[in-house]
């Protein structure tokens, strides 16, 4: 049962263009959502979180926006560099039973920022 | 300020061995989760320790694994009698008191080979 999904396994756009990630949840007791880059061979690195209560969070160049009704988020890249080109993850958190914070991730889309 | 740190990177085991993994958590994180990828494949969670304290293990096979995050040392996870199903990347992440987010900051992983 796959509680957060991403569609696109991989997605290329050009170097100074957007690049929009997208997200589907199914859990509506997800209330923190995240963003995690990962280099091959390297541990997944913290990019940005966004809670429930709120519908955008912004920092630099990534901006992460929630559709809470249609339990969607996406992450957009603008302007997209080389340096962009990595495994993303979308990561989900809340209504655990316990006081958990386990996070659950989808399956990752691989951006590649051509020069 | 040193990250997480995970060792060894790299661990090659026979069938039946055992693999012990190892994680450091960030300083003043008292939070460490352990996370399991297969190849193709997001993060699966597998258990949520604080200090000598299991919190969670809703992800951890019934048998062969266990986890320990003792008063003093790392956080260990053991696998006993390794089979080649276990051969994945292990990522071990801490988060510091719970203050709202849950952001969580992943060490580099070991990455299992069992032949």
């Amino acid at each position: 049962d796959q509680q957060v999904k991403q569609n696109s396994p991989s997605l290329s756009v050009q170097e100074g263009r957007i690049s929009i990630l997208n997200c589907d949840y199914t859990n509506s007791m997800f209330d923190y959502f995240l963003w995690y880059k990962k280099y091959p061979a390297e541990g997944p690195t913290f990019l940005i979180s966004i809670s429930s209560i709120k519908d955008k969070n912004e920092d630099g160049r990534f901006t992460v926006f929630l559709n809470k009704s249609a339990k969607h988020l996406s992450l957009h890249i603008v302007p997209s560099q080389p340096g962009d080109s990595a495994v993303y993850f979308c990561a989900a958190s809340g209504g655990n039973q316990g006081g958990s914070e386990k996070l659950v991730f989808g399956k990752g889309m691989k951006l590649t920022v051509n020069p | 300020n040193a990250g997480v740190m995970q060792n060894p990177r790299h661990l090659v085991r026979r069938r039946g061995q055992e693999a012990r993994l190892r994680c450091s958590p960030m300083k003043g994180h008292s939070h460490v989760y352990w996370y399991r990828q297969l190849p193709e494949e997001g993060l699966k969670f597998m258990v949520y320790l604080q200090k000598e304290n299991i919190i969670d293990e809703s992800g951890m096979p019934k048998e062969r694994f266990s986890a320990e995050f003792p008063k003093e040392g790392p956080s260990i996870l053991r696998i006993q009698q390794v089979v080649r199903g276990d051969s994945a990347a292990y990522f071990c992440a801490s988060s510091p008191v719970r203050a709202g987010g849950y952001e969580q900051y992943f060490g580099p992983g070991t990455r299992l080979t069992v032949t």
